[in-house]
């Protein structure tokens, strides 16, 4: 398996602009989350979701941002309109239930290598 | 609630060193442990984890970590540092009620000089 899978890599912007950021989890897992990773706050989980259903958004910081996750292989998180506080690294993790079997190792969240934003 | 609390934001040891890196950690419910590492522009990679097996538990790349439920604490030790191992460094906790959510630390820089 080719892991969590992030795009882009790297993105800037200018604050006002919408950003999106995608991630494909790895096939199989039936949880996926969402991660902001700055220096002050250090890694924030801002929402998660099983089985493609929000089940906490209590990470998020505000109505700006938006999650969705239309089918099992891909989710987006939206931030609009994006502010220069914005500015972070943010990660995409999935992993599925224990008591699983054939599906890899329960509990382990398989991290995707981020995405850098850069908001002007 | 379930916390983690991991002393040192920093540390620093010679190549060759015992590596020790601390975590504290508060569960309401018996935890799942983990620790993940983390290297400079990559995504987080788990270490190792606990979850009520062993108590002595073996990594990748010669690590391991041993859960005192006396102490609270998961703390993780290399006998010899590596100039490779200079990453970051995060302990985990499995969040009560909420199946696969975890609880991170802040996080330990650890930097391995010659």
């Amino acid at each position: 398996d080719a892991g969590v899978i992030q795009s882009p890599r790297h993105e800037v912007t200018e604050m006002g602009q919408e950003v999106t950021l995608r991630c494909k989890p790895i096939s199989g897992h039936d949880y996926l989350f969402w991660y902001r990773q700055t220096m002050m706050r250090g890694l924030e989980l801002l929402i998660y979701f099983n089985n493609n259903v929000p089940i906490d958004d209590s990470g998020m910081p505000e109505d700006r941002f938006s999650a969705k996750m239309p089918n099992a292989s891909f989710s987006t998180l939206k931030i609009q309109p994006s502010e220069p506080r914005d500015s972070a690294v943010y990660f995409c993790a999935s992993s599925f239930l224990r008591g699983r079997e054939g599906v890899g190792d329960t509990d382990t969240q398989y991290f995707g290598p981020g995405t850098r934003l850069t908001v002007l | 609630a379930q916390s983690v609390t991991q002393l040192g934001s920093h540390v620093s040891v010679s190549e060759g060193a015992l590596v020790l890196l601390r975590c504290n950690y508060s569960s309401s419910v018996p935890p799942y442990l983990f620790w993940y590492v983390q290297y400079p522009n990559q995504g987080l990679q788990l270490l190792l984890k606990y979850t009520s097996a062993a108590t002595l538990v073996k990594g990748i790349n010669g690590f391991e970590a041993e859960f005192k439920k006396s102490e609270t604490s998961f703390h993780l030790t290399k006998p010899s540092a590596h100039m490779s191992d200079a990453a970051e460094y995060f302990c985990a906790v499995t969040a009560s009620g909420g199946y696969n959510k975890l609880i991170f630390g802040a996080g330990t820089r650890l930097a391995v000089h010659p």
